[in-house]
Parts: C-alpha cells; sequence; structure tokens
C-alpha cells in the first residue's frame, strides 16, 4: 500500500511562489507517474502536471507558464508555481498514476493553501 | 483538450435505491475512463478504472459501463456511507489529465 505524504507551506500573499512536496512511501518514483492536482474551495479538480516514471514532466498548458514539478529524490517530488494570486487558492493534492495509464490509485492527504494579503 | 461533462450536477436517491451518474466525453476516448468519490474534507478515492473494473477494496454494489463517449456510474442500492461527491476523468489524451465538474449525490 503506497502512502503519499504532503508538505510545505499554507499561507501566501500574492505574487508569492507555491512550494509543496510530496514523498512516497513503499515505491520509489521510477515505479509509477506522479500528479498534482488542485481543487479551488466548493469546486471541481483540476491536473496541474505530473512527472512520469522516466523522469518526464507534463504540465496543464492552463499553467504551463508558471508551474515547476520536479523530482527531489527515489521518493520524494515537488510542485512550484509562481506568482500566485487568489485564484489559486485550492487544496493542492500529490497523486500516484500508472506507468502507461492515468488513473489516479492512491492521493496524499491534501493541503490547503490560501492567496490573501 | 478533451472536456467532461457530468449530468446531473445533484442527484437525490432514497436509500436503497439505485444511483445512475452520467458523464460524457467531447470526443472519444474509449475505455480510458475513471470514477472517484470524494467526501467532505477527504482527499478522491479511486472507484472504477478502464470503464468498468473496480478499484481495491470497492464494493461491488458500485459499477461502471460505457465506451467512447457515454459513460455510466451506478450504485445498485444506496447506503447513506455513499452519500459524496463523484467525479469522472480521462485519461486517453493527456496533457492534460481532464476531469468532469463533479455529481454531488445527496439522500432524499
Amino acid at each position: 500500500q503506497v502512502q503519499l505524504q504532503q508538505s510545505g507551506a499554507g499561507l501566501l500573499k500574492p505574487s508569492e511562489t507555491l512550494s509543496l512536496t510530496c514523498g512516497v512511501a513503499g515505491v520509489s518514483l521510477s515505479d509509477n507517474s506522479w500528479s498534482w492536482i488542485r481543487q479551488p474551495p466548493e469546486k471541481g479538480l483540476e491536473w496541474i502536471g505530473e512527472i512520469t516514471h522516466s523522469g518526464n514532466i507534463n504540465y496543464n498548458p492552463s499553467l504551463r507558464s508558471r508551474v515547476t514539478i520536479s523530482a527531489v529524490s527515489e521518493t520524494q517530488f515537488s510542485l512550484t508555481l509562481n506568482s500566485v494570486a487568489a485564484a489559486d487558492t485550492a487544496v493542492y493534492y500529490c497523486a500516484r498514476g500508472g506507468k502507461m495509464r492515468r488513473f489516479l490509485d492512491s492521493w496524499g492527504q491534501g493541503t490547503l493553501v490560501t492567496v490573501s494579503s | 483538450e478533451i472536456v467532461m461533462t457530468q449530468s446531473p450536477a445533484t442527484l437525490s436517491v432514497s436509500p436503497g435505491e439505485r444511483a445512475t451518474f452520467s458523464c460524457r466525453a467531447s470526443q472519444s476516448i474509449s475505455n480510458s475512463l475513471a470514477w472517484y468519490q470524494q467526501k467532505p474534507g477527504q482527499a478522491p478515492r479511486l472507484l472504477i478504472y478502464g470503464a468498468s473494473t473496480r478499484a481495491t477494496g470497492v464494493p461491488a454494489r458500485f459499477s461502471g459501463s460505457g465506451s467512447g463517449t457515454e459513460f455510466t456510474l451506478t450504485i445498485s442500492s444506496l447506503q447513506s456511507e455513499d452519500i459524496a461527491v463523484y467525479f469522472c476523468q480521462q485519461y486517453k489524451n493527456w496533457p492534460p489529465i481532464t476531469f468532469g465538474q463533479g455529481t454531488r449525490l445527496e439522500i432524499k
């Protein structure tokens, strides 16, 4: 049973940088793909991007200019989102996908990130 | 980008009755569809993948069907613990992976 544990700051001011890390237990990053997803309050799910089992990175075109996803170690990956605004207020999740099929079978606990002046 | 559209926005069902959720893709996604259940304050939970395969530990009252552009999630006999928001997600063409906007299930 893989476990994902998220960490990072939850309160930011406009124009600051969001930084979150997801640690995985029980597997290594090379075993699967790993995604970041966000959910604004009372709204739906938006896929931000992923790091694949081979280390490639894919982004949602809607956020590509501000997002960086990278591997921190064999068992940790990170999300950076630049120049945040109130519209970036959301619960951010990390999740595991397959090597070939991108359904998400394990999720982190979620981190509420609030952007407010 | 493939757009996923769910209906209805809210579904009211009596305990023990059948609940049926619909999800439509803007273009054919074969059977590359997953369903998730999200309870308040929790992360989504994978229920179904491959349009019809139950994930590990998912009760048999949950079933999925469909292919191409039209998909259905059915709860055969509603239990109180099934109250949640249900999302569909396509993984045929990415990036980006895309989700439907969700259907909220409530007890009638």
